[in-house]
């Protein structure tokens, strides 16, 4: 069973277009994360949520939304996209909001814009 | 402010020989330090972390890592490198409460 999973894996879409992420963990964490992985594999944190409420935003774009709808789920709404948002997006989870916590990774979403 | 610096984003070894991918971190307080592994088309798994205690970290797959504060250092080492450890690797530190910092990734080739 996979632990972090999100969907789609691969999305190629046009300028201007907006988009979802999802992201699922069946590990029972409390904590869930975005990360952006850019073209040079610098891997930056985006957002963190516990319990559903919001702790971290980076210094991002308005244009990009996270959504909890329950603390297993954590997706990634981003509107009007534009080319500079190609990257891999990473979701992540952790048991407690600690700092020392194993954080756990899906597979990424390599997202496309031309 | 703390950051993390990666020497060499490309290393190769030979089939046998000695891993080591080198870390370096700057600061302010003392950090928590974590080695994460990224293989082909996966997410990162974590290797290894220092938090408190002992300065050698004994990770998963046979690495390990010291943590040396007087050269602000935490080096990924393992003694006879396998054809499947070659991937990426990111050393990282916990950049304040939850928000790790990650190096920008050594991408290691092992040679048969």
């Amino acid at each position: 069973d996979t632990a972090v999973s999100q969907t789609p894996k691969y999305l190629v879409t046009q300028m201007g277009n907006d988009k979802s992420i999802k992201c699922e963990q069946n590990l029972g964490h409390d904590t869930m994360y975005w990360y952006k992985q850019d073209s040079k594999k610098f891997l930056k944190i985006m957002f963190s949520y516990n319990n559903k409420e919001l702790i971290i935003n980076e210094t991002v774009p308005n244009r990009f939304s996270p959504k909890s709808p329950d603390k297993a789920h954590l997706n990634l709404h981003i509107n009007s996209l534009e080319l500079g948002d190609s990257a891999v997006y990473f979701c992540a989870s952790s048991q407690r909001q600690s700092p020392e916590e194993k954080l756990f990774f899906g597979s990424g979403t390599q997202l496309s814009v031309l | 402010a703390q950051s993390v610096t990666q020497l060499g984003s490309h290393v190769s070894v030979s089939e046998g020989a000695l891993v080591l991918l080198r870390c370096n971190y700057s600061s302010s307080v003392p950090p928590y330090l974590f080695w994460y592994v990224q293989y082909p088309n996966q997410g990162l798994q974590l290797l290894l972390k220092y938090t408190t205690g002992a300065t050698l970290v004994k990770g998963i797959n046979g690495f390990e890592a010291e943590f040396k504060k007087s050269e602000t250092s935490f080096h990924l080492t393992k003694p006879s490198a396998h054809m499947s450890d070659a991937a990426e690797y990111f050393c990282a530190v916990e950049r304040g409460y939850q928000k790790v910092t990650f190096g920008t990734g050594t991408k290691l080739q092992v040679i048969p």
